[in-house]
């Protein structure tokens, strides 16, 4: 089942912070987050795990709650670079390592 | 640089052809995938593995095939292709055996006619 992402989209002026929710009906091993913008591949941006493990990018946060399948990811004084669609994919427990199923992504916009 | 590409990038099909979508990673990773992205429903898995002479079918596997004979490739087949398989295809890889980042081709734009 697909996690649910919101908001479906954001509108942010440079330097204003946004977060974007990932929620998941099943029991998740870990929660990874991408970027994409059109027309071009997703890039990698953070990997959460059960047990507080992290990997990503310096500048990019998020959480992860693992009693109640969520994630948020953090974007902090935005820049114009940060828009794009963002989405979270999920890994459940007990399933094939790797084996994600993303959301349906979060639009996000940055104005100068 | 290590790198991961695919071909074509854009490809026009009949209903009922078999085409072949091609995906090469530098990396050595030992997984790679298969997804397709559509409006409104982000990305979906169709085919993953993880090494050579491994495959494992996603959660929209019906109408595709993969095979993997080297640690490079991972070809991605619509054995009949349909116009529900309208779509754009990314390629992926990631190393080792267990959770890691996963590295995405350029992606593939499939048009059925």
């Amino acid at each position: 089942q697909q996690p649910v992402q919101s908001p479906q989209a954001v509108i942010l002026r440079e330097g204003e912070d946004a977060v974007i929710n990932c929620s998941s009906s099943k029991a998740l091993y870990s929660v990874h987050w991408y970027r994409q913008k059109h027309g071009e591949a997703p890039v990698f941006l953070m990997i959460l795990l059960k047990g507080g493990e992290q990997k990503g990018h310096e500048k990019i946060s998020a959480s992860f709650n693992e009693k109640k399948q969520q994630s948020s990811l953090y974007l902090t004084a935005s820049q114009l670079s940060y828009s794009g669609t963002y989405f979270c994919g999920t890994e459940r427990r007990g399933t094939s390592y790797g084996k994600l199923t993303f959301g349906q992504g979060t639009i996000l916009t940055v104005h100068p | 640089d290590a790198e991961i590409t695919q071909s074509p990038r854009h490809k026009i099909t009949e209903t009922g052809r078999q085409v072949t979508l091609a995906c090469h990673q530098t990396w050595n990773h030992n997984n790679m995938f298969w997804y397709r992205q559509d409006l409104g429903h982000g990305l979906r898995l169709i085919h993953y593995s993880y090494g050579v002479q491994d495959t494992n079918k996603g959660e929209v596997s019906d109408g595709y095939s993969v095979s993997r004979s080297n640690t490079e490739d991972l070809p991605l087949t619509l054995e009949s292709a349909a116009s529900s398989q309208t779509s754009v295809y990314f390629c992926a890889s990631s190393p080792g055996l267990k959770t890691y980042e996963q590295y995405f081709g350029p992606g593939t734009r499939l048009t059925v006619t």
